[in-house]
């Protein structure tokens, strides 16, 4: 089944200890991306990655990292959690190009205390 | 970079079609109009997407003006199981936008039986 999957998918945390959270596709996609979504402010792009190799911040990328060593894993990084980055986040893929779809993952709920 | 607006809430009797606006009048001219929709508790959901012709799928169609400036998601037939937040986003496709991705505050449909 074609799929984005994100671990873990609930996680509570304290503030500065550093955090990963996964997010992996099964469809070759090139293109890769990470969202915030907070309560009055909708969904805003942290990162994006349009191949292995290369990324891109979003309209929010403070305090978060990501790498794209492989086409299929697209990893988001906090190195130094902070209460505000409390959010739910999702992992999107798509085939390159703003000609497709994306495919969102089922979202990871981040508390950070 | 291009921004797109919504009403907040939209109200339809269920079988009856639904006409959901979106204004994106800073639109580029390599940008793709998408929609996606979120239910709760789920990551978004591809609905449809268009450069500058009207498109039409099993899910919905999406009419866009001459000018590109707005575009309307219809629903030709609303469900209860389309009840959700509907999302009109712009994707860009060239320049220093590409692969960029901005969410618009989204239309709540609540659908009546």
């Amino acid at each position: 089944e074609a799929q984005v999957t994100q671990n873990p998918r609930y996680l509570i945390t304290v503030t500065g200890k550093k955090l990963t959270v996964t997010c992996s596709q099964n469809m070759n996609h090139e293109y890769m991306s990470w969202y915030r979504q907070d309560p009055g402010l909708g969904l805003r792009q942290i990162y994006y990655s349009m191949n292995v190799e290369v990324t891109d911040k979003g309209d929010v990328p403070e305090g978060y990292k990501v790498s794209r060593k492989e086409k299929r894993n697209f990893p988001l990084i906090l190195e130094s959690p902070s209460p505000n980055q409390t959010s739910l986040y999702f992992c999107a893929s798509s085939t390159q190009g703003a000609n497709y779809e994306q495919y969102f993952g089922p979202g990871t709920r981040l508390t950070v205390t | 970079d291009a921004k797109t607006t919504q009403p907040n809430s939209m109200e339809s009797n269920e079988e009856e079609p639904v006409h959901l606006p979106c204004n994106h009048s800073t639109i580029s001219g390599t940008d793709y109009i998408h929609w996606y929709r979120q239910l709760p508790s789920q990551g978004p959901e591809y609905v449809i997407h268009g450069l500058t012709s009207n498109v039409n799928n099993r899910m919905a169609s999406l009419a866009i003006a001459e000018d590109r400036k707005s575009s309307t998601l219809i629903l030709h037939r609303a469900t209860l199981r389309d009840a959700a937040v509907y999302y009109c986003i712009l994707m860009g496709a060239g320049g220093t936008s590409y692969g960029k991705l901005t969410f618009g505050q989204g239309t709540i449909l609540t659908v009546h039986p």
